[in-house]
């Protein structure tokens, strides 16, 4: 199994330029999410997924668009980049199992916004 | 955001010798993660504790849970220049459904 795999390692957007990062997941776990971590501030959550069809904001969601019509695939739309979205972009694929999600993560896109 | 705060901020240990990092959350929880951060690479799921435990072990690593003081502590044993990674606490709190909140991590350094 591949786990969660993300698209692409590295990207460099102009300010306005429009782009989506892939997650994909051969778990079949029904959770999804994706996270920014930036330098002190940790990971923080931007958009998440409970299944096919559902998705809902998470701590950081301005920018930032999602869709969910597979198990397998949620993609992170950035619609107008901003320099302020640089940062490095973790998608995770979890499940919860006596009331505990254990989450599952990609290895990354790291993204700079000139 | 209620994050936790994890403490110190970078530990560097010879190997052989035990790290301690400690983990700090604001409100009550239903169970606390610890998850290994390798350099350019994802998070790995290392160990849980939830709120009705108060210690567990699991190989080299012993992680401690107090409610009262809302606050958990890792300890990495015997540790080795493998260990050298960034390791961050996630809590689940309370009404919170299963959500993770993740701190922002300790740097631990193990130099041979």
């Amino acid at each position: 199994n591949a786990g969660v795999t993300q698209t692409p390692k590295f990207q460099v957007l102009k300010t306005g330029q429009s782009m989506t990062l892939q997650c994909a997941q051969d778990m079949n776990h029904e959770y999804m999410s994706w996270y920014r971590q930036d330098p002190g501030m940790g990971l923080r959550l931007i958009h998440y997924s409970v299944g096919a069809g559902i998705t809902d904001q998470g701590e950081v969601p301005n920018g930032y668009n999602v869709s969910r019509s597979t198990t397998e695939d949620f993609p992170l739309r950035l619609l107008s980049a901003a320099p302020s979205q640089t940062s490095v972009y973790f998608c995770a694929s979890s499940y919860v199992q006596g009331g505990v999600e254990k989450l599952f993560f990609g290895s990354g896109t790291q993204l700079s916004v000139l | 955001s209620q994050q936790g705060e994890e403490d110190p901020q970078a530990l560097s240990i010879q190997e052989g010798e035990n790290a301690t990092m400690n983990c700090s959350y604001k409100t009550s929880i239903n169970n606390l993660q610890w998850y290994r951060q390798n350099s350019g690479r994802g998070l790995v799921h290392l160990i849980l504790i939830r709120s009705n435990e108060r210690e567990k072990h699991s190989g080299r690593l012993r992680v401690t849970l107090d409610t009262s003081k809302k606050s958990s502590s890792l300890l990495i044993t015997a540790s080795r220049a493998a260990d050298t990674a960034s390791y961050f606490c996630a809590t689940a709190f309370t009404g919170g459904g299963n959500k993770l909140t993740f701190g922002t991590g300790t740097q631990l350094k193990v130099e041979l």
